[in-house]
């Protein structure tokens, strides 16, 4: 069964900083690999995916991430972070499983911009 | 292009009851995915429908069901109802007929159960 681990419960970075988010997967084969975003009391927004191809892969509102195999890793980076970007950020994974394919979310990172 | 939608928003209930949530899924999506988020966790599957039929299931008991409609809408119905329950119930769609689609998501239905 796939696992996503996100290490940072909750970051804290300066307004015009940049940023790097966590996540490690556990998936015997390729996965799907998402960057979600949470507003409080609201749903998810897709930031990004990664489904194959150039492992550098551009999401809205800025953000990239970087799918590297050998580290089992896609984090999220942005390089200069507005206060907009408060929110609560989840990694998922997609895996096939018996012919559909199931996603497993993070537990999230909580992130906080100081002016 | 009309996104996922949920209703109601908020609702309260009390233990024992039953409750229904419903979902319309994005335009063109055939697949929906239900998800509960409880506070300060990532989102849990609780079970997919595609075709009117459940076809995956997370760990949950039997007092979460569901239901797909022709027009590809979805309920989840959870009977019995346990404070443990009370969380945000996420919906997600998507068309798992090409394979691999990707998850869209609602803006989600918070359930408080006293």
């Amino acid at each position: 069964a796939q696992s996503v681990t996100q290490p940072d419960i909750h970051i804290t970075v300066s307004e015009g900083a940049s940023l790097e988010l966590r996540c490690n997967y556990s998936y015997g084969a390729t996965p799907y690999l998402f960057w979600y975003v949470q507003s409080p009391g609201q749903g998810l927004q897709l930031l990004l995916k990664y489904f194959s191809g150039d492992t550098l892969v551009q999401g809205i509102k800025g953000f990239e991430a970087e799918f590297k195999r050998s580290q089992s890793s896609f984090n999220l980076r942005k390089p200069s972070v507005h206060w907009s970007d408060a929110a609560e950020y989840f990694c998922a994974v997609g895996a096939w499983s018996g012919g559909y394919q199931k996603v497993t979310f993070g537990t999230g990172t909580k992130l906080q911009v100081i002016p | 292009d009309a996104g996922v939608t949920q209703s109601p928003t908020h609702l309260i209930k009390t233990r024992g009851q039953q409750v229904t949530l419903r979902c319309s899924p994005k335009s063109g999506h055939d697949t929906v995915s239900w998800y509960q988020q409880a506070l300060g966790q990532g989102p849990q599957f609780i079970f997919q429908y595609y075709e009117e039929e459940e076809r995956q299931r997370g760990n949950f008991p039997d007092r979460f069901s569901g239901h797909q409609f022709p027009n590809y809408s979805s309920e989840l119905n959870v009977n019995a109802l346990l404070l443990g329950d009370s969380a945000l119930y996420l919906c997600a769609s998507s068309l798992e007929s090409r394979g691999g689609g990707t998850q869209y998501f609602g803006p989600g239905t918070r359930l408080l159960v006293l």
